[in-house]
């Protein structure tokens, strides 16, 4: 199984800070990394697929990066409405496997 | 609209089984993939199960190998998840999932989930 791991787990921000969470993969996946964020209580939001194509109706302040085994999400002015936690997921293979989670909360 | 409603989560005691169904509308359920991604308490996200969309290939996770199985019927534009031989540790919120593709590849709508709960 393709191990995907999440740095930082947890994150402290202001509104307005430009942040950046960073995924793993334990073996190479091209580009075959998606983004996730939940809300408390809400099920999951596609943000981002293919490691850097911005989902309908995703604010442009998104941003993905990387290939092979190195990834980034970046936030480049985190509005109140962005304190959520955030997964990775690769689709290189099966199983589909998600990272472990980065929660963004309000500094 | 996309919709996704799962229903059919409880509470069951370890051993027991349950059904659960996801009615889907907004889309024409028999062209895309469907999952089942479930999540327990306070912890990630975890790919369960996942059906093709004539319902001719599935994909499970090696922790429900064996005890769950999912299907689908197009005519109903509905998905399910049979969990048999339940145990504490499938204690989780169970969402369905549409796959943006015909094979496991990511997801662009989820339901609000529904709650298994493992107990005795």
């Amino acid at each position: 199984d393709i191990k995907m791991t999440q740095s930082p787990s947890s994150l402290s921000a202001s509104v307005g800070d430009r942040v950046t969470i960073t995924c793993r993969a334990s073996q190479s996946i091209s580009t075959s990394l998606n983004w996730y964020q939940q809300k408390p209580g809400k099920a999951p939001e596609l943000l981002i697929y293919a490691a850097s194509t911005l989902h309908g109706g995703v604010p442009s302040r998104f941003s993905g990066s990387g290939s092979g085994t190195d990834f980034s999400l970046t936030i480049s002015s985190l509005q109140p409405e962005d304190f959520a936690t955030y997964y990775c997921q690769q689709n290189y293979g099966t199983p589909l496997t998600f990272g472990q989670g980065t929660k963004l909360e309000i500094k | 609209e996309v919709h996704l409603l799962e229903s059919g989560g409880g509470l069951v005691q370890p051993g027991g089984s349950l059904r659960l169904s996801c009615a889907a509308s907004g889309f024409t359920f028999s062209s895309f993939a469907m999952a089942w991604v479930r999540q327990a308490p306070g912890k990630g996200l975890e790919w369960v199960s996942e059906i093709s969309p004539n319902g001719g290939s599935t994909y499970d996770a090696d922790s429900v190998k064996g005890r769950f199985t999912i299907s689908r019927d197009n005519s109903k534009s509905t998905l399910y998840l049979q969990m048999n031989s339940l145990r504490a540790e499938d204690t989780a919120i169970y969402y369905c999932a549409k796959d943006m593709s015909t094979w496991p590849d990511y997801f662009d709508y989820w339901g609000q989930g529904t709650l298994v709960t493992v107990s005795s």
